[in-house]
């Protein structure tokens, strides 16, 4: 099983700020991993997949990167609706997808 | 609009069976591979299960295997996943979620772009 640890647990930002969240995955994952934004009571919204490739729709100020194990989200100037829980996802075994633990962005 | 409409969720004892159901509507639904998704009260994400878009390959989780079958009926544009030998770990919202590429040919991208809002299933006696 392909383990996705992600960091920091907790981000703690004010807008305009940049944000850097980290996920790092037992083994390599090629480029297969996807980023979720999820909201208190919401469902999850596609963000990036493939490692770096923006889901329709996503404003530009996402942006995805990385290859193997390690990968970064990064928020250049977060908006007051960023304030979320972020998931990576890989699919490098699937049918077997499995997320990571979460990182929630919280404002500082 | 694509709209993915989950129900069939409530509180049920342990040991108790539930059928949880998924409405799609404003795509071709035969066209996608389908995923259950479940998220346990204040936790993370964990896929479920999945289906082919000819309901030809079923997969799950460790956890399910035996205990959750899931189908799909490509005629009523709907998934279903049937829970039996429900235990209190299986205490969940559970989405139905969409492939991000559809494919009628059997390909998958293994990433989610729809999801449905979710339906709460409570195991407890």
């Amino acid at each position: 099983e392909i383990v996705l640890t992600q960091s920091p647990a907790t981000l703690s930002l004010s807008p305009g700020e940049r944000a850097t969240l980290s996920c790092r995955a037992s083994q390599s994952v090629s480029s297969y991993l996807a980023w979720y934004q999820q909201k208190p009571g919401q469902a999850p919204r596609l963000l990036i997949y493939d490692a770096s490739n923006r889901a329709t729709g996503i404003p530009a100020r996402f942006s995805g990167s990385g290859s193997g194990t390690d990968f970064t989200l990064t928020i250049s100037s977060l908006e007051p609706e960023d304030f979320a829980v972020y998931y990576c996802q890989q699919r490098s075994n699937w049918p077997q997808g499995t997320f990571g633990g979460g990182t929630k962005v919280e404002i500082k | 609009e694509v709209q993915l409409v989950e129900s069939g969720g409530g509180l049920v004892q342990p040991g108790g069976s539930l059928r949880l159901s998924c409405a799609a509507s404003g795509f071709t639904f035969s066209s996608y591979w389908m995923s259950w998704v479940r998220q346990a009260p204040g936790k993370g994400l964990e896929w479920v299960a999945n289906i082919k878009q000819d309901g030809s390959e079923k997969y799950y989780v460790d956890s399910v295997k035996g205990r959750f079958t899931i189908s799909r009926d490509n005629a009523k544009n709907s998934l279903y996943l049937q829970m039996n030998s429900l235990r209190a770990e299986d205490t969940a919202v559970y989405y139905c979620a969409r492939d991000l590429v559809g494919d009628s040919s059997g390909y998958y991208s293994g990433y989610f772009d729809y999801w449905g809002q979710g339906t709460l299933v409570t195991v407890s006696s």
